[in-house]
C-alpha cells in the first residue's frame, strides 16, 4: 500500500532563515506531487505541484521554492523566510485520488 | 471558471443525527471525479468519498453517502448516526480527468453535539 510521509510534523524558525521541508512518497511510481499550505481555519492554497522529476509548476508567486530531485521525493524551500510563511504545509500525491501526508507546522517568529 | 462551492461555513448536530453538507461545482466539462475531505484537529486531510461523474449510482461508505445531481451540479454528503470523531472541517473537491489539479471549496466546519 501507498503511504506519504512528511517531515519535520512541527517547526519554529526564526525570520530570515531557510526553510527545508521533505516529502517522500512510497508504494507508488511516477505520482503527481503536490505542497499546499494552509492558514488556520482557512482553506487549502495550492503552491506547487509536480508531474515528474524536475517538473515543478508554480501556483503562487513568493519567496518559496520546490524541487523534486527524485521520483517519490518533493522538497519545499524558502532561503529566507518571512512571517507570513507561517502556516500546515500539506504533501500530497495522485494517480486520480489525492492523498495526503501528516503535514508540518511552521511557526515563523 | 471551474469553482466548488460550499456555502456551510458552519453546521451542528446532534450526536446519533444525520447531517448533509451541501457543494456545488461549476464547470463545462463532462468527464470528472468529486470528491469529500475530512480534516480533523490533526489537520491531516483524509478522503472521505470519491464519486466518478459518469456513473450515475451514488458513492456510499459506510455511514456516508452522496447525493450526486449532476445537471444540477450538487454534491452533497450525508452523514448518518453522527459520531463524536465526525467533527472536522470537511472540503468538497472536483478534478477533471485529465487535469492534474484538484479545486477545494472553503470547507464546512461540523460539530457534534453530545
Amino acid at each position: 500500500s501507498q503511504t506519504i510521509h512528511q517531515w519535520p510534523a512541527t517547526l519554529v524558525q526564526p525570520v530570515g532563515s531557510p526553510l527545508s521541508l521533505e516529502c517522500t512518497v512510497e508504494g507508488t511510481s511516477n505520482p503527481n506531487l503536490y505542497w499546499y499550505r494552509q492558514a488556520a481555519g482557512r482553506g487549502l492554497q495550492l503552491l506547487f505541484y509536480s508531474v515528474g522529476i524536475g517538473q515543478i509548476s508554480s501556483e503562487v508567486p513568493q519567496n518559496l521554492s520546490a524541487s523534486r530531485p527524485q521520483d517519490r521525493q518533493f522538497i519545499l524551500s524558502s532561503k529566507k523566510l518571512l512571517l507570513s510563511d507561517s502556516g500546515f504545509y500539506l504533501c500530497a500525491w495522485s494517480v486520480e485520488t489525492q492523498y495526503f501526508g501528516p503535514g508540518t507546522r511552521l511557526l515563523v517568529l | 471558471a471551474q469553482t466548488v462551492t460550499q456555502s456551510q461555513p458552519e453546521m451542528s448536530v446532534q450526536e446519533a443525527e444525520t447531517v448533509t453538507l451541501s457543494c456545488t461545482y461549476d464547470t463545462s466539462e463532462s468527464d470528472y471525479y468529486l470528491f469529500w475531505y475530512k480534516q480533523p484537529p490533526s489537520r491531516q486531510m483524509i478522503l472521505v468519498i470519491r464519486q466518478e461523474a459518469y456513473k450515475q449510482q451514488n458513492a456510499t461508505e459506510n455511514r456516508f453517502s452522496v447525493n450526486f445531481q449532476k445537471a444540477a451540479k450538487s454534491f452533497s454528503l450525508k452523514i448518518s448516526d453522527s459520531q463524536l470523531g465526525d467533527a472536522a472541517m470537511y472540503f468538497c473537491a472536483y478534478r477533471t480527468r485529465r487535469d492534474d489539479k484538484i479545486i477545494f471549496g472553503k470547507g464546512t466546519r461540523l460539530h457534534i453535539l453530545p
